[in-house]
């Protein structure tokens, strides 16, 4: 498997400007994660998902920022419009949960942002 | 979840065995104890976890105190590669669904 895969790997953009951050999960994996790193906050959850569901987005810094999981393969991150203070890393991460299992997260390579 | 505690920053020489302490003096009786680590411009990557009794497995060994109040992870031959924050994290088992919230961790420099 070729693990949890995330585009763009680098991404610069002038504020204002929407952007779009994908990731495609390890197969057969039925949770999804968006975090974002910074120096300042240290990693942080924004959403996550459970079989295409979202479960909880109060990490999610304001409406600027949505998510969505058209299949159960595949989730995208939308900032629109951006702004320099989102500019971060952006994680993906998925995993498979089975009742009375715990959780073994399996993260990307991340999405370096740059809003100027 | 129960709140840890783990030093900001550690070196190690190479070839040595890194000891990374966390103290989880809050933990009950159904969290586990989970470790992962980030190496610099990656996503985190799981590394063991425990609930009492000691682990191991290829990465590293976990060693939980009998009280279950601090636990160790140790690499026991530290290499450059190895170089990375290491985040320990407790969390119930059975909470499925539920997310890892991660600390600051604590930053292993292996210097040669």
């Amino acid at each position: 498997d070729a693990g949890v895969i995330q585009s763009p790997r680098h991404e610069v953009t002038e504020m204002g400007q929407e952007v779009t951050l994908r990731c495609k999960l390890i197969s057969g994996h039925n949770s999804l994660f968006w975090y974002r790193q910074t120096m300042m906050r240290g990693l942080e959850l924004l959403i996550y998902f459970n079989n295409n569901v979202p479960i909880d987005d109060s990490g999610m810094p304001e409406d600027r920022f949505s998510a969505k999981m058209p299949n159960a393969s595949f989730s995208t991150l939308k900032i629109q419009p951006s702004e320099p203070r989102d500019s971060a890393v952006y994680f993906c991460a998925s995993s498979l949960v089975r009742p009375g299992q715990g959780r073994k997260l399996f993260f990307g390579s991340g999405t370096q942002l740059s809003v100027l | 979840d129960a709140k840890t505690t783990q030093p900001p920053s550690m070196d190690c020489a190479e070839g040595r065995a890194a000891n990374l302490p966390c103290n989880h003096s809050t933990i009950s009786g159904n969290e586990y104890v989970y470790w992962y680590r980030q190496i610099h411009s990656q996503g985190p990557q799981y590394i063991i976890h425990g609930l009492k009794n000691n682990e191991t497995n290829e990465m590293a060994s976990l060693i939980i105190t009998e009280d279950r109040k601090s636990s160790t992870l140790i690499l026991p031959h530290a290499t450059l590669r190895d170089t990375a924050v290491y985040y320990c994290i407790v969390r119930a088992y059975n909470s499925g669904n539920t997310p890892l919230v991660f600390g600051k961790g604590t930053r292993l420099s292996v210097i040669a």
